[in-house]
């Protein structure tokens, strides 16, 4: 099993730009889950989804993040317009509903200038 | 509101002794919690788990020990190696059985081990 997959792994862009990041979530599994990591706010929960359906975003910060997941095997997070305080290390994760145990991505590095 | 927390940001041990990693949270309806480690560069890996009913659970190396009275559980890595260098975080889901709640995390305890 090839794992989560996400996209790109490094993504550097000037403040107001358009960002897109992107997941693959296990075969199977029926449950998305995007994370922001920092080090001042360590690993915190942005939204959710079970069966390509939003259940919880009351982690997204503002109205400038939006996720999508349009299949199951594909999910994305846009962030417009980027400022300097979305860099962080974002993760997808995906479990099988039901399950408990979530497997994380590699993570996408975003910097924003 | 409540959050799930660690004690120590660093713990330092020498290679080969046994590794105590603590983590207190404060949702007394968490009934499913996790260990993860998280190296250098990568996302967090799954260590253990252990459900509310249950007070111990071990895995290769690693034990997982709940007290729900005092809402503490820890972590024990027997003979820790140099690959047990990493940051090791608890979380919990209070959604019972439930992979389809988000976790919430502490934030971590960088795990060093001396040669």
């Amino acid at each position: 099993d090839a794992g989560v997959i996400q996209s790109p792994r490094h993504e550097v862009t000037e403040m107001g730009q358009e960002v897109t990041l992107r997941c693959k979530p296990i075969s199977g599994h029926n449950s998305l889950f995007w994370y922001r990591q920092t080090m001042m706010r360590g690993l915190e929960l942005l939204i959710y989804f079970n069966n390509n359906v939003p259940i919880d975003d009351s982690g997204m910060p503002e109205d400038r993040f939006s996720a999508k997941m349009p299949n199951a095997s594909f999910s994305t997070l846009k962030i417009q317009p980027s400022e300097p305080r979305d860099s962080a290390v974002y993760f997808c994760a995906s479990t099988r509903s039901g399950g408990d145990t979530q497997y994380f991505g590699p993570g996408t590095r975003l910097t924003v200038l | 509101g409540e959050s799930v927390g660690l004690h120590l940001p660093t713990l330092s041990v020498q290679e080969g002794d046994n590794s105590i990693i603590n983590c207190a949270y404060s949702n007394s309806a968490s009934d499913y919690f996790i260990w993860y480690k998280q190296e250098s560069g990568k996302g967090p890996q799954f260590i253990i788990d252990i459900r509310s009913n249950m007070d111990k659970r071990q895995g290769q190396r690693v034990t997982v020990l709940l007290n729900k009275t005092v809402k503490h559980l820890s972590l024990q890595i027997a003979a820790t190696q140099p690959g047990d260098s990493a940051v090791y975080f608890c979380a919990e889901n209070g959604n019972s059985g439930g992979g389809a709640d988000g976790l919430t995390f502490g934030k971590g305890t960088h795990l060093i081990i001396q040669p």
